[in-house]
């Protein structure tokens, strides 16, 4: 069964702390994302990677890092330096077209 | 000038009406367009995809592009409780650009 899994679902930051979330897909493309969405606001792109091993920074990329040593793992890490990471955070995959194909979401939440 | 413009709503309009969507633009390069379909909590789905301008039909879901007016649109038929929803344009100036996204209507289909 293909597809994007994100968890957790639901995860919790107590202040000060690093939290990652996890994004792991089997379509077997090599573009990814990750996005950050806000009531009312949309989706904002925090970074992408084309491929595996290189990744560039999204329109809000502060406070937030990643990584991509496997083809189907991009993991999302949200730092202490972000002060305001309340939000539904979105992975998505893309190959070879203009189509995104979402996971499920993960709501990250301040204690 | 935002570079994709789409009203918020919400949008309520009573089961089996045509409900019309819509999002204007400003980039006169992009040249795909896609509507995708968000439920409360959940990932974006892709809905429907076009390339430049012109009409695409997929059941009760017809898109619609005037490049000339910076205009794209989306209709549905017969409309069900089920359509309720958070619909989001989405579009691109090359197949391995940026997705810009529009900050999305919610729908609300009334039984």
């Amino acid at each position: 069964d293909g597809g994007i899994t994100q968890s957790p679902k639901y995860l919790f930051r107590k202040e000060g702390q690093n939290v990652t979330l996890s994004c792991e897909q089997n379509l077997n493309h090599d573009a990814m994302y990750w996005y950050r969405q806000d009531p009312g606001q949309g989706l904002r792109l925090i970074y992408y990677s084309q491929i595996v091993n290189d990744f560039q920074k999204g329109d809000i990329a502060e406070g937030y890092s990643v990584s991509r040593e496997k083809k189907e793992s991009f993991p999302l890490t949200v730092t202490s330096a972000q002060k305001n990471p309340t939000a539904f955070y979105l992975c998505a995959s893309r190959w070879g077209s203009e189509k995104l194909f979402f996971g499920s979401g993960t709501q990250l939440s301040v204690l | 000038q935002k570079e994709v413009e789409q009203d918020p709503g919400p949008l309520s309009v009573p089961e089996g009406a045509i409900v019309s969507l819509n999002c204007t633009y400003s980039n006169s390069a992009f040249q795909y367009f896609m509507w995708y379909r968000q439920y409360s909590r959940k990932g974006p789905e892709l809905l429907m995809y076009t390339y430049s301008s012109g009409n695409k039909e997929d059941g009760r879901f017809t898109a619609q592009v005037d490049k000339s007016s910076k205009y794209i649109s989306l209709f549905i038929r017969d409309s069900q409780p089920s359509d309720s929803a958070t619909y989001l344009c989405a579009m691109s100036a090359r197949r391995d650009d940026k997705i810009i996204f529009g900050k999305g209507t919610r729908l609300h289909i009334l039984p």
